[in-house]
C-alpha cells in the first residue's frame, strides 16, 4: 500500500522544545496539505503545497510554525518553542491536480502532546 | 474556521437501522465531500458530490446536495457496528484550487 504516511505517529514534548513532523504523500500526487485537528473538531487547514511551492498559509500558522517541501515530494512541519495550545493531531493529505475532483487522501496523523 | 456545521453532533442507533447526518455550509462550492474518521485515526474519503449533482450513491451510502439551501445529507443504510466513527463534510469552494474546509463532525455510534 502506498498511501500517505506520517512520522512519528505520536510525539510527547516539553513546552519550549522544537518538534518536526514528516509527511510522505502518495508518490504521484503533486499537492500536499497540512491540517491541525483538536479534540471534537474537524481538521483545520494550515498550509498547502503544489510541488515544492507553498501556495497558501492559514492565519493559524504562526511564525513558530514552518513547513517545507524541498523537492516536491515529502514535507516537514516544524513547530518551534512549543506551547501547550499546540497539542493536537497534525494531519497531512495529498492529492493530484491532474484529476477532475482533486480528492485529498489523508495520512494517519501525528498526535502531539505538549507538557 | 469551520465552514460547515454537521447535525446532529452525536447519533446513537442500533445495528441494522439507517443513520442520517446533515451538513450545512456558508459559501458557494465546487463540490462537497464526506469523510469518515475512526477514533484517533486519519480521515477516509467516502464520497464526493459535485455542485451540479443532486444525489449520489456508493454502496450503502447515499448523499444528497441542495445548493439552494447550502446543505447536504449523508444516509448510511443497514448500519453495522464497524460504521461507528465520526463523519465530516468538507467543502471545496468555487474557483481556484481545492482548499477544502471541514465541518465540525457527527459522532455516530452503532450498537450491536
Amino acid at each position: 500500500d502506498t498511501g500517505v504516511s506520517q512520522d512519528p505517529r505520536h510525539k510527547i514534548t516539553k513546552r519550549g522544545q522544537n518538534v518536526t513532523f514528516r509527511c510522505d504523500p502518495i508518490s504521484e500526487h503533486n499537492r500536499l496539505y497540512w491540517y491541525r485537528q483538536t479534540l471534537g473538531q474537524g481538521p483545520e487547514f494550515l498550509t498547502y503545497f503544489q510541488n515544492e511551492a507553498q501556495l497558501e498559509k492559514s492565519r493559524l500558522l504562526s511564525d513558530r510554525f514552518s513547513a517545507e517541501r524541498p523537492k516536491g515530494s515529502f514535507s516537514t512541519l516544524e513547530i518551534q518553542r512549543t506551547e501547550q495550545g499546540d497539542s493536537a493531531m497534525y494531519l497531512c493529505a495529498s492529492s493530484s491536480s491532474g484529476t477532475s475532483t482533486d480528492t485529498q487522501y489523508f495520512g494517519p496523523g501525528t498526535r502531539l502532546t505538549v507538557l | 474556521s469551520q465552514q460547515g456545521e454537521e447535525d446532529p453532533q452525536a447519533l446513537s442507533i442500533q445495528e441494522g437501522e439507517n443513520a442520517t447526518m446533515n451538513c450545512s455550509y456558508k459559501t458557494s462550492i465546487n463540490n462537497l465531500q464526506w469523510y469518515r474518521q475512526n477514533s484517533g485515526r486519519g480521515l477516509v474519503h467516502l464520497i464526493l458530490i459535485r455542485s451540479n449533482e443532486r444525489e449520489k450513491h456508493s454502496g450503502r451510502l447515499r448523499v444528497t446536495l441542495d445548493t439552494s439551501k447550502k446543505s447536504s445529507s449523508l444516509l448510511i443504510t443497514a448500519s453495522r457496528a464497524a460504521d461507528t466513527a465520526s463523519y465530516f463534510c468538507a467543502t471545496a469552494p468555487s474557483g481556484g484550487y481545492q482548499k477544502v474546509t471541514f465541518g465540525t463532525g457527527t459522532k455516530l455510534q452503532v450498537i450491536p
